[in-house]
């Protein structure tokens, strides 16, 4: 079946240090979404990429979705304590089912 | 608006106990779904409702069964809990695009 993969799975960052996590799809996707969840709380949804090389930015975040859109990256600049908890990419072959990778936890140290 | 709501929050069962998960929202989404979150394995489908009167399979549908009852509610049964069913339970909906997820339910089963 189809697998997204997510690195790194874990990342601790100093506040105002960069961050990126890479999610790699096995197989082609129709869209991705990325979504952000704190400790103890739920996923929240983030933004959807839909276009082959699509790039979106949210202030300090920037999110990519590959050419051959089967990757994507998420990068957070200057990172705040904020930024703090797990980054899931899940990816949406066209069917309504999601598959979400594995995630990327971030810790944020002032 | 509530958003997405799911009651109980924490419950304990024994094995082979059943237990119905409930679920609602009231943004007047289509779509409804039900994931398990394990540590380090991510989000995991484990049924979805596309649109009220429709269910079906997600990735581990094993061991449970679901009830789309309206528009609204969307239902999650174990009908004899195992411990390998120990997990937090989210319920999502959505439109199109993202999903948006309600609190979670954290299961254990002894």
């Amino acid at each position: 079946g189809q697998q997204v993969m997510q690195i790194p799975q874990y990342q601790h960052v100093q506040e105002g240090e960069d961050f990126t996590t890479y999610c790699n799809s096995s197989t082609t996707l129709s869209n991705i979404q990325w979504y952000k969840q704190r400790p103890g709380g739920h996923p929240v949804f983030l933004i959807q990429l839909v276009k082959s090389g699509e790039v979106k930015k949210q202030k300090r975040l920037t999110f990519q979705f590959g050419e051959a859109k089967k990757n994507s990256s998420l990068h957070i600049t200057a990172t705040q304590t904020t930024d703090v908890g797990t980054y899931f990419c899940a990816g949406n072959t066209g069917f309504q089912k999601l598959v979400f990778g594995t995630g990327t936890r971030l810790l944020v140290s002032p | 608006n509530a958003g997405v709501t799911q009651t109980p929050k924490f419950q304990v069962l024994k094995t082979g106990q059943s237990m119905t998960l409930q679920c609602a929202q009231d943004m007047n989404h289509n779509s409804m779904y039900w994931y398990r979150q394990d540590p380090g394995m991510g989000l995991r489908l484990i049924y979805y409702s596309a649109s009220e009167g429709t269910t079906d399979k997600g990735e581990v549908p094993n061991g449970y069964n679901v009830s789309r009852l309206n528009k609204r509610e969307f239902s999650l049964r174990l009908e004899s809990a195992a411990p390998s069913q120990t997990s937090v339970y989210f319920c999502a909906s959505s439109l199109a695009g993202g999903q948006y997820f309600g609190p979670g339910t954290r299961l254990t089963v002894t």
